[in-house]
């Protein structure tokens, strides 16, 4: 069985903070996903990382996959209210048929 | 583009009572299609896939059941509600290109059993 662990579960910081989420498996995958989920609402994807040592940037977010492909980061800098949500990430492996395996998700909370 | 569209939006339903969701994508042909439930404010737990029609593989033992009538539709259901079916839950979309395997998730069903 794959695990992610994503950490910390919860975070709270005001406006203009900078912070980082973590998602480490023991396991390699082949592509990992970043979501944002509002309450009610489905997740809406991020980013896709597939190459090892990969770095995305999408404005104030940066994405990082791990040279072994068994981790990753998520850094958001001077965050803002909108910026509040639910974090999850999801790996996934070819072993597995490709099928994801979540983390527990990072909940911020951003206050203003 | 492609869209996912899931209904209801939200259910309360007695115990015991039957249950049917239902989840369809517009826009693309031949989708994987996923049943996940996610537990409050946390991670997702995939309960059904389904890599075509009539093809359906079950993740865990449950009180729930999924069909796949058509290309494009998937079907959550349930003989008999138990409270422990509370919950909210999420149907994804997925077309594989190379080594990744993105999915895409429709707007959920918040299902209260009481």
């Amino acid at each position: 069985t794959q695990l992610l662990e994503q950490s910390p579960q919860f975070l709270s910081i005001q406006e203009g903070e900078n912070l980082t989420v973590y998602c480490n498996s023991s396991s390699v995958f082949s592509s990992l996903q970043w979501y944002r989920q509002e309450p009610g609402e489905g997740p809406v994807l991020l980013v896709t990382v597939v190459t090892g040592g990969e770095v995305k940037k999408l404005k104030r977010l940066t994405f990082q996959f791990g040279d072994a492909r068994k981790d990753s980061s998520l850094h958001i800098t001077a965050a803002q209210p909108g910026d509040t949500g639910l974090y999850l990430c999801a790996g996934a492996s070819r072993n597995a048929g490709n099928m994801l395996t979540f983390g527990g998700g990072t909940r911020l909370m951003v206050k203003p | 583009s492609q869209t996912i569209h899931q209904w209801p939006a939200t259910l309360v339903q007695p115990v015991g009572s039957p249950l049917s969701l239902e989840c369809t994508v517009e826009g693309t042909s031949n989708p994987n299609l996923y049943w996940y439930r996610q537990a409050a404010g946390r991670g997702l737990q995939l309960l059904f896939y389904s890599v075509g029609i009539g093809q359906i593989s079950s993740e865990v033992p449950q009180n729930l059941s999924a069909s796949r009538p058509q290309d494009r539709q998937f079907i959550l259901s349930s003989k008999k509600l138990l409270l422990s079916d509370s919950g909210f839950y999420l149907c994804a979309w997925s077309v594989i290109l190379g080594s990744t395997d993105t999915q895409y998730f429709g707007p959920g069903t918040r299902l209260t059993v009481l």
